[in-house]
């Protein structure tokens, strides 16, 4: 059964500085899958990484992927508060066609002034 | 081009009655999946359609249930709820790679 570990889950940062999170899984999958949530709202997709080696950049927000160590980081640049949320990873345990994601328990992420 | 809508947005209900949820993808969307979101057990996959059928299914007990349609609208359905029903489900629709999530529905069951 497919797991999926964030760390940390909870992360308080100051504004202006950088720092990566790590989503780990524990089987074979090719697709990982960053979001966001806001506090009461849906989930905003971020980044979508589909293959070894895959580097996404948005804003101040980076996601790589590494299938081989079946490690996604999420690295976080410059921090402002508008990046306050949950960020949440996600692994697609596909099963023939089927779309099926794995959720971590996602990492609150407080950046303050 | 309009998001995935979910109806109803907030619903109350008591234990032992039952509740349809509904989700209407993105247009041009085949595949729709549901989740669930409680603080405790965090984002669970309850299951996927695709063209009218369901592809896959989470563990969830046999309360839980689902249909799509001919136009890709889906619903799920719980019956008898209990009170460990209660919490946002959501609802995604994909058509390659991504899957886009609607803006869910909270069910609070008393």
């Amino acid at each position: 059964e497919l797991k999926v570990e964030q760390n940390p889950l909870f992360l308080s940062m100051q504004e202006g500085k950088n720092y990566t999170i790590y989503c780990n899984y524990s089987t074979t999958s090719d697709r990982l899958y960053w979001y966001r949530q806001d506090p009461g709202k849906s989930l905003e997709s971020l980044f979508v990484l589909l293959s070894n080696g895959a580097v996404k950049q948005e804003g101040r927000l980076m996601a790589s992927l590494d299938t081989k160590a079946r490690l996604s980081t999420l690295h976080i640049t410059a921090a402002v508060h508008d990046l306050s949320a949950t960020y949440f990873c996600a692994v697609d345990a596909r099963q023939g066609g089927s779309e099926k994601l794995v959720f971590g328990k996602g990492m609150k992420l407080t950046v303050n002034p | 081009k309009a998001g995935v809508t979910q109806t109803p947005r907030y619903l109350i209900k008591t234990r032992g009655q039952q509740v349809t949820l509904s989700c209407s993808p993105i247009s041009g969307h085949r595949s729709v999946s549901w989740y669930q979101q409680t603080p405790g057990q965090g984002l669970q996959f309850l299951f996927e359609y695709f063209s009218e059928t369901q592809r896959n299914k989470g563990n969830f007990p046999g309360r839980f249930s689902g249909r799509q349609f001919s136009n890709s609208r889906s619903e799920m359905n719980v019956s008898t709820l209990e009170l460990g029903d209660s919490a946002l489900y959501l609802c995604a629709s994909s058509l390659y790679e991504t899957q886009y999530f609607g803006p869910g529905t909270r069910l609070l069951v008393l």
